[in-house]
C-alpha cells in the first residue's frame, strides 16, 4: 500500500484479555518500529525489527508484550493479560534502510476496561 | 542515553505571527534530530530532520529548524503562522545503533493559532 496501515483503528477489550494489533508496513521497508503513546505524552519506543528479527526490544515494558514479524513484512504486537494501564495509542512505523526516516501509521487506540 | 526536552506544552500565537517551538537535546553521540507534527486522529508526519549536513534545515509547510551544538538546541520556527498549523509538534532524537532509527520523543507542544 501507499502508507503504513494499522488494524484495527480502535480496540476495546476487557482487563485480562489477550489482544493482537497488526501493522502492514510500506512495501519493501526492512525496518519496522512499534511505539506506544499514552495520553498527553510523546510516543515511547517498544521494539524495532530489521527484517524478521527483533534488533532491539528494550522498550517492551514486561513479558506480557511480544511482537513478531515472521516474513519480514507484516508485524503483530501481542499483549497478554491486558491491564488498564495498557490503554494507549500503539503506533507502527516503517523505514527503508540504514538511518532513513520512519513513516508512521495512524495507530491503534487500545482501551482496556 | 539520549533525550529531548520540549519547553512549553502549550504555545499560542496569532495568525501571521512567528512560531517558535523549543527543543533541547542530550546525546552522547552526534545526534540525528527530527520534528514531527500530529494532527488530531492522524499519525505522525515528518516535518524536517537534521542528519549532520547543513545546520539550518528547511521542511514542509514553511517550517525550518536550526541545529545549534553549542546550545544543544533544535528549535522549530515558522515566520508566519497559519490556522492550519494548529497541531501537536514533537521533537525527537535518533539512536542510530544498528543502523536503525529508534526515536526518543519529547512530550510534545500543542500549538494553537488564534485569529
Amino acid at each position: 500500500g501507499a502508507g503504513v496501515s494499522q488494524t484495527p483503528s480502535n480496540k476495546v477489550t476487557e482487563k485480562g484479555k489477550y489482544v493482537e494489533l497488526r501493522c502492514d508496513p510500506i512495501s519493501g521497508h526492512t525496518a519496522l518500529y512499534w511505539y506506544r503513546q499514552s495520553l498527553g505524552q510523546g510516543p515511547e519506543f517498544l521494539i524495532y525489527f530489521q527484517g524478521t528479527g527483533a534488533a532491539d526490544d528494550s522498550g517492551l515494558p514486561n513479558d506480557r508484550f511480544f511482537a513478531v514479524r515472521p516474513e519480514g513484512s507484516v508485524s503483530t504486537l501481542k499483549i497478554q493479560r491486558t491491564e488498564r494501564g495498557d490503554s494507549a495509542v500503539y503506533l507502527c512505523a516503517s523505514g527503508g534502510g540504514l538511518n532513513t526516516e520512519a513513516f508512521f501509521g495512524q495507530g491503534t487506540r487500545l482501551t482496556v476496561v | 542515553a539520549q533525550s529531548v526536552t520540549q519547553l512549553g506544552s502549550h504555545v499560542s500565537v496569532s495568525e501571521g505571527a512567528l512560531v517558535l517551538l523549543r527543543c533541547n537535546y542530550s546525546s552522547s553521540v552526534p545526534p540525528y534530530l527530527f520534528w514531527y507534527v500530529q494532527y488530531p486522529n492522524q499519525g505522525l508526519q515528518l516535518l524536517l530532520k537534521y542528519t549532520s549536513a547543513a545546520t539550518l534545515v528547511k521542511g514542509i509547510n514553511g517550517f525550518e529548524a536550526e541545529f545549534k551544538k553549542s546550545e544543544t538546541s533544535f528549535h522549530l520556527t515558522k515566520p508566519s503562522a497559519h490556522m492550519s498549523d494548529a497541531a501537536e509538534y514533537f521533537c525527537a532524537v535518533s539512536d542510530r545503533a544498528g543502523g536503525g532509527n529508534k526515536l526518543t520523543f519529547g512530550t510534545g507542544t500543542q500549538l494553537k493559532v488564534e485569529l
